[in-house]
């Protein structure tokens, strides 16, 4: 029963590039969000997406920063331009149609050179 | 006023300790709480969901009062596995908005 599964768990990034971070929700999970935690920051929403259709992305910078979660495949999270202040840890969650509870993968720690 | 606001912490407690945590959130219209842990930077786990009635799991026992807007987590005979960040997370959103607010965390570290 795999849980939350996101991938690369460590992404290195030159300022300038583009960074990609894939998630996979839990077995029967159609919810997906993304999370960030700044380095001794506490965890912030960035965006909560459902197959095919963003429900809130409040929580994203207008600029730069995309995601989706398409039909087949996993949910991406985008970052284009990466600069300084995006290095973070991203996480991302899912859960059951109910909303609760929500569990998370690994997360990916993105560097930015 | 922050959205969910914890004890700053750290906590330093012998073995054996009882430890409790407080939290309070802004919005009345709140609709789940939610205490979680997270180890050294690794994912959060969800330790326990808290309900009106308060509820217990084994060793933690987590209570909530809606007319304060306030939600507690006590630890009864802490261990040294139980060193963790503890967060306080609330569903703010309303209605079918599931997206999770987290406090900033409360460091517990229990020494032997």
């Amino acid at each position: 029963n795999a849980g939350v599964m996101q991938n690369p768990r460590h992404l290195v990034r030159r300022r300038g590039q583009e960074a990609r971070l894939r998630c996979s929700p839990m077995k029967g999970h159609s919810h997906v969000y993304w999370y960030r935690q700044l380095p001794e920051e506490g965890l912030k929403f960035m965006v909560y997406l459902q197959k095919e259709n963003i429900i809130d992305e409040s929580g994203m910078p207008k600029e730069r920063f995309s995601a989706e979660f398409p039909k087949e495949g996993p949910s991406i999270l985008r970052i284009q331009q990466v600069v300084r202040g995006d290095s973070a840890a991203y996480f991302c969650a899912s859960s059951p149609p109910t909303g609760s509870p929500q569990h998370f993968g690994d997360g990916t720690r993105l560097s930015i050179l | 006023r922050k959205e969910v606001e914890q004890d700053p912490g750290p906590f330093n407690v012998p073995e054996g300790a009882t430890v409790a945590f407080n939290c309070t959130y802004s919005n009345s219209a709140s609709q789940s709480f939610f205490w979680y842990r997270q180890d050294c930077r690794k994912e959060p786990k969800l330790l326990m969901s808290v309900y009106s009635s308060g509820n217990e799991d084994g060793r933690f026992t987590a209570q909530l009062n809606r007319a304060s807007q306030y939600i507690s987590l006590l630890i009864r005979d802490s261990k040294l596995s139980d060193s963790a960040t503890y967060l306080c997370v609330v569903n703010i959103g309303g209605g079918s908005n599931y997206k999770l607010t987290f406090g900033k965390g409360t460091l517990l570290t229990v020494n032997p």
